[in-house]
Order: C-alpha cells, then structure tokens, then sequence
C-alpha cells in the first residue's frame, strides 16, 4: 500500500523569507502524481501544485516550487517569498496510475505559520 | 465556476441518529469523491463516483455508511445509527477525469461538512 510522510508536524517562517517542506512517499508503482493541498485555519483545501512522476521537470506555481526527487521518493514543497495569508496546513498528497484507482493517499499534515 | 459546494456545513448530532449530507460537484465534473478528516489528520479516503456508478469503497466505510450519486451530477452520504467515532470533517471532492481533464485528474475540494455526535 502507498504511504506518504510528512515529518515536520509544524514549521514557521518570518514573512518574505523561504521555507521548505519535506514530504517522502512509498510505492512500487512508476508512473504516479503527486500534490500539495494547503488547507487554511477553518477554509477549504486548495490544490497549491501538481506533479507529475514521468515529469523530470519540477513543478512552479508563482512562489511555490517543488524538488521531486524520484528515485529517493521524496517530493518538497519550497515557498519563496513567504506572506501572512500562507499560514495553513499543508499536505503532501500521492495518487497512483489511473489503473490502481483515483484516490488520493495523504500525509498527516505540516502546520505552517508565517510570522510578521 | 462555482466550486464544490456541501451541506449543510455543521452538523450536531445524538447518538444513534441517522445524518446526511450533500455534495454539488464542480457542474462539468464526472468524478465524484468522499474523504473523512480529523482533528489533526490528512484526509482519508472514503468512496468515488464516475458518474452515478460507486468504483470504489474503502474498508473504513462500514455497514452504516452509504453514498449514492443517482443522477450523476450532486452526491450523498448517509450515516445511520451514528456514533461518537463518526465525529470528524466529511470532505467532497470533483474531478472532470481523462482525457479533458488530462492524466493528473486533480480534484478540486469542497468546504466540507463538520459532523459532531454527542
């Protein structure tokens, strides 16, 4: 079974500087996708990026950036520029080839806060 | 483009009672999907739709849950004979699927609705 872990329970960041957050996954499979969520305080989940594993490129969005890092099976969340409205949990979501079924294998979370 | 959408958002229940909630997908969405998240916790997944056909369950849904998406467009999740355990945030979910919605098929979340049994 696909596992994903996400091992920093909560980070914090001053405004505009770089955070990192680490997500590591497990699977046999080859050809998979991968996803940041960020959940804020009491809103709904919002799709940050996507990646997909056949992909060598990683993914941006804006100050959002990945390093997927396939043969390590590790898939981190980089936020440049961080701002206040940032502050929400994240998570790191693995779903497998279409073949093996469309849901979504989560992490536990990271609590990010971004400080003024 | 209005977004996923549930109801109601909260809901405060006794023991033993029977709930329901509602989910309105994406209107362009063929694929349909119930989590279950709590306090502190990733989402879990729960049962997935395309169309009105239920693909997929998971063993967390017990004998007392049931989902159905009659007419392929809104969703709903009954859970009968509630219990203390149920308590957690029940998450709605869309996707337009392959090929418009290209390989990734990425879904696109709902508020939830926060489920508190007494």
């Amino acid at each position: 079974a696909q596992t994903v872990t996400q091992s920093q329970p909560e980070m914090s960041v001053q405004e505009a500087e770089t955070v990192t957050l680490s997500c590591t996954y497990d699977t046999s499979e080859n050809n998979y996708y991968l996803f940041w969520y960020k959940q804020p305080p009491s809103r709904q989940m919002i799709l940050v990026i996507r990646q997909e594993a056949y992909k060598q490129q990683n993914a941006t969005e804006n100050r959002f950036s990945v390093n997927f890092q396939k043969a390590a099976k590790s898939f981190s969340l980089k936020i440049s520029d961080s701002q206040l409205g940032d502050t929400a949990m994240y998570f790191c979501a693995f779903r497998p080839p279409m073949e093996y079924g469309n849901k979504l294998v989560f992490g536990a979370g990271t609590i990010l806060r971004v400080k003024s | 483009d209005t977004g996923v959408s549930q109801d109601p958002r909260h809901k405060i229940t006794k023991r033993g009672q029977n709930v329901t909630f509602r989910c309105d997908p994406i209107s362009e969405h063929n694929r349909l999907y119930w989590y279950r998240q709590t306090l502190g916790q990733g989402p879990e997944f729960l049962t997935y739709f395309q169309n009105e056909a239920q693909l997929e369950k998971s063993r967390l849904l017990s004998d007392r849950f049931s989902a159905e998406r009659p007419k392929g467009s809104f969703s709903t999740l009954e859970i009968q004979r509630t219990e203390q355990g149920d308590s957690a945030m029940y998450l709605c979910a869309s996707s337009l699927g392959p090929p418009l919605g290209g390989p990734s098929d990425t879904q696109y979340f709902g508020p939830g609705t926060r489920l508190t049994v007494l």
